[in-house]
């Protein structure tokens, strides 16, 4: 049963570049959602994709977007690349099917370093 | 506003020792599903526990137990008998919504827990 898989592992870029980062979600889960955890820090909440539309957004520009594919798997992209930008990116699955918020599963996530 | 605190940002027992972890939460829904995650040098949350807010049993797994209380807003989590393998970051987190839905989670700062031998 594979867990949540996402890629690269790492990756960097330099100010101004595009990104796109990728998830795949946990065997039986349909809602992907994404999360960007600077150092130290709890992760924060970007988006949740769920039957291939944005369903909820956090507090972040729309220099972040997203997609989801009719498999489930997703994509982050991420514009315009700042410093602070420079973060671990979490994808976590979950699904509907089931009564009350069941827990999301993580990913190892993807160090994204911008220089 | 939903905020979650964890207010021990480093902790450092000796194996053997047991250790609470703390944490606070704030929330104006009277629904709500509060968790906990581990997260090793690797990177990945592991999830732990997931207790709705109608929910106040405690619960034991292991050398893991957890104390839910709503009269504090508090939902500590216990290791006893800590071990080494128990190093890690501990992340409480929020999520609010009802039955069907899926809240985002909205996580605390989490604690570094560092277990010696």
């Amino acid at each position: 049963d594979a867990g949540v898989t996402q890629s690269p592992t790492h990756l960097i870029k330099t100010r101004g570049q595009q990104v796109t980062l990728r998830c795949s979600p946990k065997s039986g889960h349909d809602t992907v959602s994404w999360y960007q955890q600077a150092l130290g820090q709890g992760p924060q909440f970007i988006f949740q994709y769920y039957e291939e539309e944005e369903r909820q957004r956090g507090n972040f520009p729309d220099r972040f977007s997203g997609h989801q594919f009719p498999n489930y798997s997703s994509e982050l992209n991420v514009n315009a690349l700042l410093l602070g930008d420079s973060a671990l990116y979490l994808c976590a699955s979950s699904t509907k099917r089931l009564r009350g918020n069941q827990p999301q599963h993580f990913g190892d996530g993807t160090r994204l370093s911008i220089l | 506003a939903q905020k979650v605190t964890q207010a021990q940002t480093e902790i450092s027992v000796v194996e053997k020792e047991d250790v609470t972890l703390d944490c606070v939460y704030e929330t104006r829904d009277t629904t709500y599903y509060l968790f906990w995650y581990k997260q090793p040098p690797s990177g990945e949350l592991v999830f732990l526990i997931r207790r709705n807010s109608f929910d106040e049993q405690n619960e034991i797994s292991g050398r893991y137990s957890w104390n839910f209380q709503k009269s504090t807003s508090s939902f500590n989590f216990t290791i006893t008998a800590s071990q080494v393998v128990d190093s890690a970051v501990y992340f409480c987190a929020l999520s609010e919504g009802n039955g069907g839905s899926q809240g985002n989670l909205i996580f605390g700062k989490g604690t570094k827990l560092s277990v010696k031998p």
